[in-house]
C-alpha cells in the first residue's frame, strides 16, 4: 500500500526556537496533503490542507504565521512551528491524498511527530 | 456541516467475543465513511471504507463495518475478539460535494481482556 514518511518522529526543542516536520509520499503523488494535531486521548484536529504549487488553507483558529506550511513538490510537504512554546507540545500528523483520487480514496497517514517543547 | 459522533469512550470486550464500535454522521451529500486504528504513540491505519454499493464492508484484520442509510450509522464490527485488536479507533467521513476534508470522530478505545 501507499506509504506516507514523517521526519523527524520525535524531536525535543528549547521554547522561542522553530522546528520543521517533514511530510513525504514515498510511493505517489501527492496534490494534497493535511496536517493534523492530536493532543493526548483526543482526536485528531485539522489545522491545514496544504496544496502543491499554492497556498495552504488554514483552519479556522490556526495561525498561520505560527505554523508554516510549504508544499514544493508532489511529494513532499512541510510543517514549520515558528517560535515554539510548549503550548506547542503534541503528536502532529501530516496525510496525502494521491492526486489521482476524486475523494473515494483514502487518505494515507504518516506515523506522526511528537514535539515537545521545553 | 460534516460531523461524526462516535458515543463511546471505551469498549471493553473480553477475547473471543463479538464486538461493536459505534459511529453516526451527518453530510449533506452522499457520505463517503472511513475506519482507522491508532496504536499507541503511532499514525493511523486505514481499515476499511465505504463509498457505494454494498452496505456491509469488509476491511482489514477482519474487521467489517455496516453503512445504515436511514439511521446515518456506520459501526464496526468483529466477530471475535483478539487482544492484539486493543486499540483506539477512529471513524471519519467526508461528502462527496467537498471532497477535500475528512472530519474524524472523537476516538473510541477498544480493550480486549485476555
Amino acid at each position: 500500500g501507499a506509504v506516507v514518511s514523517q521526519h523527524p518522529s520525535r524531536v525535543i526543542c528549547k521554547s522561542g526556537t522553530s522546528v520543521k516536520i517533514e511530510c513525504r509520499s514515498l510511493d505517489f503523488q501527492a496534490t494534497t496533503m493535511f496536517w493534523y494535531r492530536q493532543f493526548p486521548k483526543q482526536s485528531l484536529m485539522l489545522m491545514a490542507t496544504s496544496n502543491e504549487g499554492s497556498k495552504a488553507t488554514y483552519e479556522q483558529g490556526v495561525e498561520k504565521d505560527k505554523f508554516l506550511i510549504n508544499h514544493a513538490s508532489l511529494t513532499l510537504s512541510t510543517l514549520t512551528v515558528t517560535s515554539a512554546h510548549p503550548e506547542d507540545s503534541s503528536f502532529y500528523i501530516c496525510s496525502a491524498e494521491p492526486s489521482t483520487s476524486r475523494g473515494e480514496e483514502t487518505q494515507y497517514f504518516g506515523p506522526g511527530t511528537r514535539l515537545l517543547v521545553l | 456541516a460534516q460531523s461524526v459522533a462516535q458515543p463511546e469512550d471505551q469498549v471493553n470486550v473480553a477475547e473471543g467475543n463479538p464486538l461493536t464500535v459505534k459511529c453516526t454522521y451527518s453530510v449533506s451529500g452522499n457520505p463517503y465513511l472511513f475506519w482507522y486504528v491508532q496504536y499507541p504513540n503511532r499514525g493511523l491505519q486505514f481499515l476499511l471504507k465505504y463509498i457505494t454499493g454494498d452496505n456491509l464492508v469488509k476491511g482489514s484484520y477482519g474487521f467489517e463495518a455496516e453503512f445504515n442509510k436511514s439511521q446515518t450509522s456506520f459501526h464496526l464490527k468483529k466477530p471475535s475478539a483478539l487482544v492484539s485488536d486493543s486499540a483506539l479507533y477512529f471513524c471519519a467521513v467526508r461528502d462527496d460535494s467537498s471532497a477535500s476534508k475528512i472530519i474524524f470522530g472523537s476516538g473510541t478505545r477498544l480493550s480486549i481482556r485476555p
